[in-house]
């Protein structure tokens, strides 16, 4: 079974500073991750993904997580947060090589807050 | 190029009433999704299709039914509203059988009174 656990409901930062948001994950297979991104009242945007390819995966607007298999971990990143990125983030598992069943497990999200 | 078209955006019904929502996508994908959206919760599956003419069940089923006639839409029916049936919904679809990633629409926020 897959399950993704977001460690954080609210993460705050002022402008300028770096920004962790944190993923863990659990499958039993070879998984695909993805974070997504959801500003207020819009649907969710693709920001990145890992399927199995480079551990170190670079997304739109200087974004970026990093797959550890040893930690289960998959951390989203980015330098310096810009009132922009003010948004809810999604961390998403899934089995890498799809198939019927193939769907997307959600976590319950990380409400990003960016202070001027 | 749309991507993926819900409607309607907002809507509200009062209990018992039905409605259906429908989901066009134009990108030939086989496999289409619909999940609801809750706080603190994240996005639950509530049902989805492989293809043209098949569903299942998701995560949270109840209350809910879908039929996919043509392979660009995916419709989703509330026979009898529940105030519990208040959400936004989504709807997704992917290339057969890949994990690229999935394209999303924008969203139909419903609530029921």
């Amino acid at each position: 079974a897959q399950s993704v656990t977001q460690l954080d409901s609210h993460v705050s930062v002022s402008e300028g500073t770096p920004v962790l948001l944190r993923c863990n994950y659990s499958s039993s297979y070879s998984p695909s991750l993805f974070w997504y991104v959801q500003h207020p009242n819009k649907g969710l945007q693709l920001l990145l993904k890992y399927t199995s390819a480079a551990t170190l995966v670079k997304g739109i607007n200087g974004f970026e997580a990093e797959f550890k298999k040893s930690e289960t971990s998959f951390h989203l990143t980015k330098p310096s947060a810009h009132m922009s990125d003010a948004a809810e983030y999604f961390c998403v598992v899934t089995l890498a090589y799809g198939g019927a069943t193939n769907k997307l497990i959600f976590g319950t999200g990380t409400l990003l807050a960016v202070q001027p | 190029n749309a991507g993926v078209t819900q409607t309607p955006k907002f809507r509200v019904l009062k209990t018992g009433q039905s409605m259906t929502l429908l989901c066009a996508q134009d990108m030939n994908h086989e496999y289409m999704y619909w999940y609801r959206q809750d706080p603190g919760m994240g996005l639950r599956l509530i049902h989805y299709s492989v293809g043209e003419g098949t569903t299942a069940k998701g995560e949270v089923p109840d209350g809910y039914n879908v039929s996919r006639l043509k392979k660009q839409n995916f419709l989703l029916g509330l026979e009898s509203a529940a105030p519990s049936q208040t959400s936004v919904y989504f709807c997704a679809s992917s290339y057969e059988g890949r994990a690229y990633g999935y394209t999303f629409g924008s969203g139909t926020r419903l609530t029921v009174v």
